[in-house]
Formats: structure tokens, C-alpha cells, sequence
């Protein structure tokens, strides 16, 4: 039990739609970062938020975007989903960033049919 | 090529037996993650490193900075720690910014009773 929590669990869009999904930290959890894990696949880097503002991104495009609220939940959004969207979504929270203990969500199962 | 590369990619074995996982990255990084995901997603961090070794309970985590290179050991191996072991390095980053974890693969283990 991580203290870290996702919705929704699993998901099922059309391509072009769009899609929220959100994580809850811990307490005292400036730091959320999001990643993106295909099947067979390490996790792939998103985007960080410290403190509500974006102070990071991976090679993700633009209709891939965040919201980090003061009461230590966040969001991804995707916008124009496509097929290779389809994937493992997980959210990982810590109090200052990747050189603290991280504590991931569960995950939320993407399908774009 | 991948920055991180783990070997083995899967690894079967009788439970008790001595199991080393392997992880080689090829760039400059500030720490080391080794993780754990079971089935349905949910990752559990096991432990930080940024030089050294680290043990907690059955697990020992070394590493070897100036051969860019760590080890996860599990002694006396049980049915239960039948999950994918990953290892995420940070990278060194001169630009600003923050880069969040890279990835390996994962490396599957099973420990057959």
C-alpha cells in the first residue's frame, strides 16, 4: 500500500476522443510524475509537476497534458487519442522529485479501440 | 540502444535458490531505483542508490558507478517474490528541468515452488 491512488482502474475509448485520467498522493507529496507503459514495456517517462507548475517532460506530444491541484491530487489528459495510446498509465508521487523514494499509483488500463 | 539494459529478461527458478538480476545503463546518472511490479501494475519501490550496497530483509542492491553498473540479489527465493524487477536510473541533466526515471524493460522472475 503505497498511499498513492488511480482512477479509474481500466478504461475503454474510440480513437479521437478524449480522456482524464487522475491520481491522488500523499500528503506532503509536492512532486507527481506520470508515465506511460506499454505491454512488455518499462515505463516511459510523461512529464513531472513540483508544486503545480510542469518542470519536466519526456517526448511526449502536446494533447498529452497535466493538471496538479493544491490538495495533492493531478491529472493527464489526452486529447485525439490514437491506437497507440493503449497503455498502462501510472502516476508515481514523491516530496521533491526522482532522487526521493517513489511511491507509484496502481496504474489505470488504457484500450483506444 | 536502450540508456538501461537489465538481463536476464526472464528468469525461472527453484524457490531458495540465489537470484541476481542485472543492470547496465550507459550514460551519467545522479541514483539508481530498483523496483518491483506485480501482475495488474502496481509498482513497489525496494530501493535508492547512489553508491554502495543496500539490504533490506532477503534483498541486497549494489552499484558500481564508475562501471555503470547494478545488481539485485535475492537470497533464499520464495514463490512470492514471483514478480518483473525493474531498474530506473536519473539521469544527469545539465539543462534544467527535471527528466523523471528512465527505464529498463524489466526483468520477469518466477520462483517455482
Amino acid at each position: 500500500e503505497t498511499g498513492v491512488t488511480q482512477s479509474p482502474t481500466h478504461l475503454i475509448k474510440t480513437r479521437g476522443q478524449q480522456v482524464t485520467l487522475r491520481c491522488s498522493s500523499q500528503s506532503g507529496h509536492n512532486t507527481v510524475s506520470w508515465y506511460q507503459q506499454a505491454l512488455g514495456q518499462g515505463p516511459q517517462f510523461i512529464f513531472q509537476y513540483y508544486r503545480e507548475e510542469e518542470n519536466g517532460r519526456g517526448n511526449f506530444p502536446p494533447r498529452f497534458s497535466g493538471l496538479q491541484f493544491p490538495n495533492y491530487s493531478s491529472e493527464l489528459n489526452v486529447n485525439a487519442l490514437e491506437l497507440d495510446d493503449s497503455a498502462l498509465y501510472l502516476c508515481a508521487s514523491s516530496t521533491s522529485g526522482p532522487g526521493d523514494t517513489q511511491y507509484f499509483g496502481p496504474g489505470t488500463r488504457l484500450t483506444v479501440l | 540502444k536502450n540508456e538501461v539494459e537489465q538481463s536476464p529478461q526472464n528468469l525461472t527458478a527453484q524457490e531458495g535458490e540465489f537470484i541476481t538480476i542485472n543492470c547496465s545503463y550507459s550514460v551519467g546518472i545522479s541514483a539508481l531505483h530498483w523496483l518491483q511490479q506485480h501482475p495488474g501494475g502496481g509498482i513497489v519501490s525496494l530501493f535508492m542508490l547512489s553508491s554502495g550496497k543496500k539490504k533490506h530483509g532477503r534483498l541486497i542492491a549494489t552499484i558500481n558507478i564508475q562501471e555503470k553498473h547494478s545488481s539485485l540479489h535475492i537470497t533464499a527465493s520464495h514463490p512470492r517474490d514471483s514478480a518483473v524487477y525493474i531498474c530506473a536510473v536519473i539521469l544527469l541533466y545539465s539543462g534544467g528541468g527535471a527528466d523523471g526515471l528512465t527505464f529498463g524493460k524489466g526483468t520477469h522472475l518466477i520462483i517455482q515452488p
